[in-house]
């Protein structure tokens, strides 16, 4: 059981490169998350999805998008990458939209 | 909007003193309450959550939290840091608004212990 897990741990782009983030978690949870964070911000919500097929922007979903194609994916893509996109994003997955949140290790980025 | 304000950024304490970090919201109807820790270099994890029922709520690790709902605060407390307590510690509040769940996240406080 290995929880919820992100791949790539590190990258690092050019300005206007894109990339795909990928999150995977086997607990079969509907709700997943993607959320960046940065230093004196605390954790800020792009993405999430409610159940495969379903996305919907959070608080700071520009420049970003994702699909849920199966259950357990949640795709983050990046179509041209900026400077301010520099950061570290974290994936998450939830039961319900109450319930405790589980957090994948994060993918830090970084663009040039 | 909501917000979820901790007033510490960071806090630096000397191992086996008290411990209270401050978190305050300004929702006003039904909220659900967490706070989660990322020890360095890890993932967040949950530390301790409130839903409903008695208002202190004991945590992993010796820590505990008490919701005060008159002063829309939730401050987490531990008797006697360790330095292994060495973390950021984040405030989140689950608000029932526009027909939706949102979860709101604190800025964080990065605790430091002294050996």
């Amino acid at each position: 059981n290995a929880g919820v897990t992100q791949t790539p741990k590190f990258r690092v782009l050019k300005t206007g490169q894109s990339m795909t983030l990928l999150c995977a978690q086997d607990m079969n949870h509907e709700y997943m998350y993607w959320y960046r964070q940065d230093p004196g911000m605390g954790l800020r919500l792009i993405h999430y999805s409610v159940g495969e097929g379903t996305t919907a922007k959070g608080e700071v979903p520009d420049g970003y998008n994702v699909s849920r194609l199966k259950k357990q994916n949640f795709l983050l893509g990046l179509e041209s990458a900026a400077p301010s996109q520099t950061s570290v994003y974290f994936c998450a997955s939830s039961p319900d939209q109450t319930e405790t949140q589980y957090f994948g290790p994060g993918t830090r980025l970084l663009v040039l | 909007a909501q917000s979820v304000s901790q007033h510490n950024h960071h806090v630096i304490l000397s191992e086996a003193a008290s411990l209270e970090l401050g978190c305050n919201y300004s929702y006003g109807g039904t909220v659900n309450l967490f706070w989660y820790v990322q020890y360095p270099g890890q993932h967040l994890q949950l530390l301790l959550k409130y839903f409903s029922g008695d208002p202190l709520v004991k945590g992993i690790k010796g820590f505990e939290a008490e919701f005060i709902k008159s002063k829309f605060s939730f401050n987490l407390r531990k008797p006697s840091v360790q330095w292994s307590d060495t973390a950021e510690y984040f405030c989140a509040v689950n608000a029932y608004m526009d027909s939706n769940y949102q979860l709101i996240w604190g800025a964080g406080t990065k605790l430091i212990i002294k050996p």
